[in-house]
């Protein structure tokens, strides 16, 4: 089972809301991360979890912030956006090994609108 | 730092033909793996096959393999026997697996189109 679920499907939220994106897997992975994608664009990397420890911030915006409660879970909470965060927001996970494959898993994606 | 370059915009190909999809990546890392996803237009990134660096059998996963040329940094993805189902964006990426980088680097991608 390479399942990665993420809620809502879409979003649509005003400048001065404040959102959550969730994101789950049960495959024991202990690696997790945020990516954005704009249309026709790769993702770009946001947020890594290891160990539930922030390990990577690629230097983003305080108006996102990501949150791991657990092994298993991790939201990114959302507050003050702009229209230009309006993208996919994608989140994957992987096992991690010291001598073995890495593979990211990827779940369905959020649609992320901003008014 | 890594960089994967996928030159070939968009292609495309006729059903139950073969179409091939290139990349090329540089790094200096002798421990790395690389990796093609999909991304079809309901857009979940899936992973369509990967390759180790260390090793030199060429990958493949059904109608999906790879041509893995390490020292031309070369990492084409060829498709089999096409299928409508194949459309889709196809990503390259490439991951390093030292220290505490678990960053995964991508191509701008190749958009296929399957011509019925």
């Amino acid at each position: 089972d390479t399942e990665v679920t993420q809620t809502p499907k879409h979003l649509v939220m005003g400048m001065t809301n404040k959102k959550s994106l969730k994101c789950e897997q049960h495959m024991g992975h202990r690696a997790m991360y945020w990516y954005k994608q704009k249309a026709k664009k790769p993702p770009e990397l946001m947020f890594v979890y290891s160990y539930e420890k922030l390990s990577i911030n690629e230097s983003v915006p305080s108006r996102f912030s990501p949150e791991c409660p657990n092994s298993s879970l991790l939201n990114l909470h959302l507050h003050a956006l702009q229209p230009e965060d309006s993208a996919l927001y994608l989140c994957a996970s992987s096992q991690l090994y010291t001598d073995s494959q890495e593979t990211q898993y990827f779940g369905p994606g959020t649609r992320l609108l901003v008014l | 730092a890594q960089t994967v370059t996928q030159s070939q915009p968009e292609m495309s190909v006729q059903e139950a033909e073969t179409v091939t999809l290139s990349c090329t990546y540089d790094t200096s890392e002798s421990d790395y793996y690389l990796f093609w996803y999909k991304q079809p237009p309901s857009r979940q990134m899936i992973l369509v096959i990967r390759q180790e660096a260390y090793k030199q059998q060429n990958a493949t996963e059904n109608r999906f393999s790879v041509n893995f040329q390490k020292a031309a940094k070369s990492f084409s993805l060829k498709i089999s026997d096409s299928q409508l189902g194949d459309a889709a964006m196809y990503f390259c990426a490439c991951f390093y697996s030292g220290g505490s980088n678990y960053k995964l680097t991508f191509g701008k991608g190749t958009l296929l189109t399957v011509n019925p």
